[in-house]
């Protein structure tokens, strides 16, 4: 089992442009969060997947999005970029209701 | 609402000390609570987790944690420190019930050094 796996690793992108970050959860995990987590800080949700709909956001704004697909990868989508976009992105998987979820190794986003 | 409040930001310890990590957390009910462990440029790792059944929960390498009710605590304590244990501790609530199920509140994160 692979586990859950992000990717790219690192991602270096300038001001007002676009990222999309992308999730494989664990094998047989139908549920996929997504948090930030900025230097020195503990993760943040942002919001949450299952059934390829947003089930539950924090507060993030709308320049976030994302996507899940019908295998459950899922995608986070920022647009406009901000300097306070650069941060560790952490994607996790789960059962529906279940109660652990698993994290993957993260997406380190740099904006310039 | 659910938090959780890490009372150290950096905790130091020799090698072979114990260890100590201390977490407060508020719920309005009693709460599944876990201790995750990040390594430098690794993702979270699950080290422990409470779920209402034994208070005195045991997890990986050697950690454990106590959940008490009364004192609103959920510490984390191993007997004697390793050097591979050096790494940011983060204490998370998770909710259980309502229109936030399963979203997971990370505390601020605790650094643990440990000196040879």
């Amino acid at each position: 089992d692979a586990g859950v796996t992000q990717s790219p690793t690192h991602l270096i992108k300038t001001r007002g442009q676009q990222v999309t970050l992308r999730c494989s959860p664990k094998s047989g995990h139908d549920t996929v969060s997504w948090y930030q987590q900025a230097l020195g800080q503990g993760p943040q949700f942002i919001f949450q997947y299952y059934e390829e709909e947003e089930r539950q956001r924090g507060n993030f704004p709308d320049r976030f999005s994302g996507h899940q697909f019908p295998n459950y990868s899922s995608e986070l989508n920022v647009n406009a970029l901000l300097l306070g976009d650069s941060a560790l992105y952490l994607c996790a998987s789960s059962l529906h209701r279940g109660n652990e979820q698993f994290f993957g190794p993260g997406t380190r986003l740099t904006v310039l | 609402a659910q938090s959780v409040t890490q009372l150290d930001s950096h905790v130091s310890v020799s090698e072979g000390t114990p260890v100590l990590l201390r977490c407060n957390y508020s719920s309005s009910y009693s709460p599944s609570l876990f201790w995750y462990v990040q390594h430098p440029n690794k993702g979270l790792q699950l080290l422990l987790k409470y779920t209402s059944a034994a208070t005195l929960v045991k997890g990986i390498n050697g950690f454990e944690a106590e959940f008490k009710k009364s004192e609103t605590s959920f510490h984390l304590t191993k007997p004697s420190a390793h050097m591979s244990d050096a790494a940011e501790y983060f204490c998370v609530v998770r909710a259980d019930r309502g229109s936030t199920l399963g979203r997971l509140y990370f505390g601020r994160g605790t650094q643990l050094t440990v000196w040879p």
